[in-house]
């Protein structure tokens, strides 16, 4: 089974819009973490923002949220007021075990998002 | 960036060489993995090392070998090269003990490979 299904290939949204990326996991350990990495056409990845299993609140990082919804095993990503520079593909992934371990990571096949001027 | 380079970024080669990349970093990082991009795969895990000279395999990795004889240089060898393992590849490092410990991984800028 995979670990991580992002279902949307590509999307588009309108410039100043708000946007959601979904992203679904699979795991049975308790303690795990969800990211989201950008990738940009440059092919850099860069690290955008972090959810741990035990987290209470969302996390939140500038424009960007994460939706943790813990018992449908979903992570989404929601962009706000996009900007041209965030059409980029998108990357969620799962460590999975403690922080404080050896971890693998797991990545999903990734959304290209297109913002539309 | 936390110091992840690679070499060389971009590489054509034949099918049946041999090919090393090497991934140098300076942040004295413990873990560090090698993973392969494909359209429509993601990102997928070749090898890791625990630490130097300690290293296990990922989910894709026939064909592939490693070795981390330092801490700061994982090399990925690919023994005899096919048209198959054309792909972007990718190191990244991370760390997971105080003081040093973080959540994410840190990635280098990536190789292109191309194997004709």
């Amino acid at each position: 089974a995979q670990k991580i299904t992002q279902t949307q290939p590509g999307m588009f949204v309108q410039e100043k819009e708000a946007v959601t990326l979904d992203c679904t996991y699979d795991t049975s350990d308790p303690s795990y973490g969800l990211f989201w990495y950008k990738q940009p056409s440059s092919g850099e990845m860069i690290f955008l923002i972090y959810q741990g299993s035990y987290d209470q609140q969302n996390a939140t990082e500038g424009r960007y949220s994460l939706n943790f919804q813990k018992a449908r095993k979903s992570a989404n990503l929601v962009i706000s007021a996009s900007q041209l520079g965030d059409s980029a593909m998108y990357f969620c992934a799962m460590r999975e075990g403690q922080v404080y371990n050896f971890n693998k990571f797991y990545f999903g096949s990734g959304t290209k998002l297109n913002v539309k001027p | 960036d936390a110091g992840i380079t690679q070499s060389p970024r971009h590489k054509v080669t034949e099918t049946g060489t041999p090919v090393t990349l090497r991934c140098h970093q300076t942040e004295n990082h413990r873990y560090m993995y090698w993973y392969r991009q494909d359209p429509g795969h993601g990102l997928r895990l070749i090898h890791y090392s625990y630490g130097v000279k300690d290293t296990d395999k990922g989910e894709v990795s026939d064909g592939y070998s490693v070795s981390r004889s330092k801490t700061e240089d994982f090399l990925l060898t690919l023994e005899s090269a096919t048209s198959s393992q054309t792909s972007v590849y990718f190191c990244a490092a991370r760390d997971s003990f105080p003081p040093k410990e973080s959540y994410e991984q840190y990635f280098g800028p990536g190789t292109r490979l191309t194997v004709t």
